[in-house]
């Protein structure tokens, strides 16, 4: 098993839509647990840490399932905006790193 | 958060040249990571810059190939040596800022094309 999977998209939806993510992982030690969103060209950037008892950012929502080693990313009322990549990473590297999905490529369209 | 920048932004170089790709980091900080991004694929960990000895070198990744200097806190240098087509990919400084943070933070990404 990979130590880090994600859904494997694309995922192309309408403006409006609610979608959701998962990333599967390994580890289970793992202490740490982010979603990072990558626009084309672009480096990664953190969108928000993934919380054990979950955690809302406006229209987004992260939850951590431990039992099942997965985490989840929602976005409701999907903007166009919202275009992107969204990797998932989760502390535990070797040396201190960070360990990526590979990503899920979102395309919201009008 | 921490600013970082990274240059060049893009590159297009010959085989078996090498390019040294820049990494400045507007405050201190104690862990700076180097990745490699290829098309479609994730971010891959090469090796951690430390200061003021050798880096750590992820399986798969060597000095001869990939070497790091750290001279100090702020700043770190990868080179990708005796490049081939195969190195072409998007090269990317990492920081952690410590003090309690266990997030990342990445400078702006060097695409590295090798012809």
């Amino acid at each position: 098993r990979k130590e880090v999977e994600q859904d494997p998209g694309p995922f192309n939806v309408p403006e409006g839509a609610t979608v959701a993510f998962n990333c599967t992982y390994s580890n289970s030690a793992s202490q740490s647990f982010f979603w990072y969103r990558q626009d084309c060209r672009k480096e990664p950037k953190l969108l928000m840490s993934v919380y054990s008892s979950g955690n809302e950012d406006g229209r987004f929502t992260a939850q951590l399932n431990r039992a099942s080693q997965y985490i989840s990313l929602l976005i409701r009322d999907s903007k166009l905006s919202d275009s992107a990549t969204y990797l998932c990473a989760l502390g535990g590297g070797s040396q201190g790193n960070l360990i990526f999905g590979k990503g899920t490529k979102l395309s919201v369209k009008p | 958060s921490a600013v970082i920048s990274q240059k060049p932004s893009r590159d297009i170089c010959q085989r078996g040249t090498s390019l040294t790709i820049q990494c400045q980091v507007d405050s201190q900080v104690t862990m700076m990571f180097w990745y490699r991004q290829q098309p479609g694929q994730s971010l891959t960990l090469i090796a951690t810059a430390n200061q003021g000895s050798e880096a750590t070198y992820e399986s798969g990744f060597v000095i001869d190939k990939f070497p790091i200097s750290r001279p100090n806190l702020t700043f770190s240098t990868l080179t990708v040596s005796n490049m081939s087509p195969e190195d072409s990919s998007i090269y990317l400084c990492s920081v952690d800022p410590g003090q309690g943070a266990t997030e990342a933070f990445f400078g702006q990404g060097t695409r590295l094309t090798v012809v």
